[in-house]
């Protein structure tokens, strides 16, 4: 059981370039959460998907940022036309059923740079 | 709006103390209470997961408790050695469910 894998690791972008973070979930986990650290802050929501639907964005900024979980393949948050303020850690969950009535599994995070 | 808090921000004990993390919400009506592991540049790892329903769990030497009416949770940790040294996060699962919302962390420091 690979755990929920996070890709890039790393990224770095520069003002105005897109960046795509992917999340694949732990095997069998169909709901899917992303949050937002910003540095010395706490984790934010931003959305939660299932598979082909978005549940709950209300912690997603209006402009700029969407999210998508298709049925085939990982979750996609992209952010368009990063600025500086898009620096921080993002953070996905899955979890077996909504209400994490099993709990949450998070990813390693990718820690994006905007230059 | 469910907002929780966590204290203190930041601890340091010398190695082989018991100490208790304390965190606080502030809507009862939850569905779940989950105490998670962040070491510096790294993810989460989930540490343990009370069901409203539930009073504590206990893993090793970690023991946590929920008291929902009073909105409220402690991590309690035994014997605590270096490699404790991280920020602990207490986290609940609203009513609704469809989201976690986090504290600001306990950075814990253990000295050997």
């Amino acid at each position: 059981n690979a755990g929920v894998m996070q890709n890039p690791r790393h990224l770095v972008r520069r003002r105005g370039q897109e960046a795509r973070l992917r999340c694949s979930p732990m095997k069998g986990h169909s709901h899917v959460y992303w949050y937002r650290q910003l540095p010395e802050e706490g984790l934010k929501f931003m959305v939660y998907l299932q598979k082909e639907n978005i549940i709950d964005e209300s912690g997603m900024p209006k402009e700029r940022f969407s999210a998508e979980f298709p049925k085939e393949g990982p979750s996609i948050l992209r952010i368009q036309q990063v600025v500086r303020g898009d620096s921080a850690a993002y953070f996905c969950a899955s979890s077996l059923r909504g209400q994490g009535d099993y709990g949450y599994t998070f990813g390693s995070g990718t820690r994006l740079t905007v230059v | 709006k469910q907002e929780v808090t966590q204290i203190p921000a930041a601890l340091s004990v010398p190695e082989g103390e018991n100490l208790v993390l304390n965190c606080s919400f502030t809507d009862s009506a939850i569905y779940n209470l989950q105490w998670f592991r962040q070491d510096p540049g790294k993810g989460l790892t989930s540490l343990l997961l009370i069901q409203s329903s539930q009073r504590e769990q206990t893993s090793g030497r970690l023991n946590a408790s929920l008291d929902k009416s009073s909105g409220r949770s402690t991590l309690y940790i035994a014997a605590s050695q270096p490699g404790d040294s991280a920020t602990y996060l207490c986290a609940v699962s609203d009513s609704s469910a469809s989201k976690i919302i986090f504290g600001s962390g306990t950075r814990l420091s253990i000295r050997p």
